[in-house]
C-alpha cells in the first residue's frame, strides 16, 4: 500500500458526460501528480500541482482541469467525454527519498471506460 | 524533449532464468532514472532508482546502473521468480532532484513460467 488513495476504482460514463476523479497524497506529501495510462499512448503525465497551486503541464486536454485543495486532496475534472478518454487514470504523491531524491508514489489508479 | 525508449516486449522466461529489460533515454540535463512494475489490476510500484552517473539501484534482487555514456538504464535479475511477472516500466524525471514529472516508457511485460 503506498499510501495514496484514489477514488472511484471504477467509472463507466456516457459520451458528453463530465466526471471527477478524486485523490488523497501520502500524509505529509505536498505535490500531487496526475497521469493517464491508455493502450495507444501509454503513460502520460498530465499535470502537477504543489501545496495548492499548479506546477507543471503535460498533454492535458483543455476538456480536463484539475485542482488542490487546501487538505492537498486533488481532483481531475473530466468534461464532455468522449470515447478515446477511456483509459486509467493515476494519482501520484512525491516525498522527499535518499539522497535528496523526490520519489513518486502511485495510487491504485482509476479506470474510466466511456461508452 | 526528454524520452525513455524500452525494450519492446511480451519477454517470457523460465524461472531461475536471467533477465535483462533494455532502456535508454534521452534527456537535455541530468535526469534521474527509475524503474517502476504493474503488477496485475494495481497500480506502479518504484523498483529502484538512480540518480547521478554510475549509480546503481538495487531491490529485491533487481538491478540497474545509469550510464550516461550510452545513456542507458538497463534492468537486470539474475534469477527471476514467477511472482516477478508484471509490466517493468523505466522513466526519466528531468530535474535531479526528481521533483518533475516523470517521463516514461512503454513498458515491457515480462511473464515467468515455472
Amino acid at each position: 500500500d503506498s499510501g495514496v488513495t484514489q477514488t472511484p476504482k471504477h467509472l463507466i460514463t456516457a459520451t458528453g458526460q463530465r466526471v471527477t476523479l478524486r485523490c488523497s497524497p501520502r500524509s505529509g506529501d505536498l505535490s500531487v501528480y496526475w497521469y493517464q495510462q491508455s493502450l495507444d499512448q501509454g503513460l502520460q503525465f498530465l499535470i502537477q500541482y504543489y501545496n495548492g497551486e499548479e506546477r507543471a503541464k503535460g498533454n492535458i486536454l483543455e476538456r480536463f482541469s484539475a485542482q488542490q485543495f487546501p487538505d492537498l486532496h486533488s481532483e481531475l475534472n473530466l468534461s464532455s467525454l468522449e470515447l478515446g478518454d477511456s483509459a486509467l487514470y493515476f494519482c501520484a504523491s512525491s516525498a522527499r527519498g535518499g539522497q535528496g531524491s523526490y520519489e513518486q508514489y502511485f495510487g491504485p489508479g482509476t479506470r474510466l471506460t466511456v461508452t | 524533449g526528454d524520452s525513455v525508449t524500452q525494450m519492446e516486449g511480451p519477454v517470457t522466461l523460465s524461472e531461475e532464468a536471467f533477465l535483462t529489460i533494455n532502456c535508454t533515454y534521452t534527456a537535455t540535463g541530468y535526469p534521474s532514472l527509475f524503474w517502476y512494475v504493474q503488477y496485475p489490476g494495481e497500480g506502479l510500484q518504484l523498483l529502484l532508482k538512480a540518480t547521478k552517473a554510475d549509480d546503481k539501484g538495487s531491490n529485491k534482487g533487481f538491478e540497474a546502473t545509469y550510464r550516461k555514456e550510452t545513456t542507458s538504464f538497463h534492468l537486470e535479475k539474475g534469477s527471476v521468480q514467477v511472482s516477478d511477472s508484471a509490466v517493468y516500466f523505466c522513466a526519466l524525471s528531468e530535474d535531479q532532484t526528481g521533483a518533475n514529472n516523470l517521463f516514461f516508457g512503454t513498458g515491457t511485460r515480462l511473464t515467468v513460467i515455472p
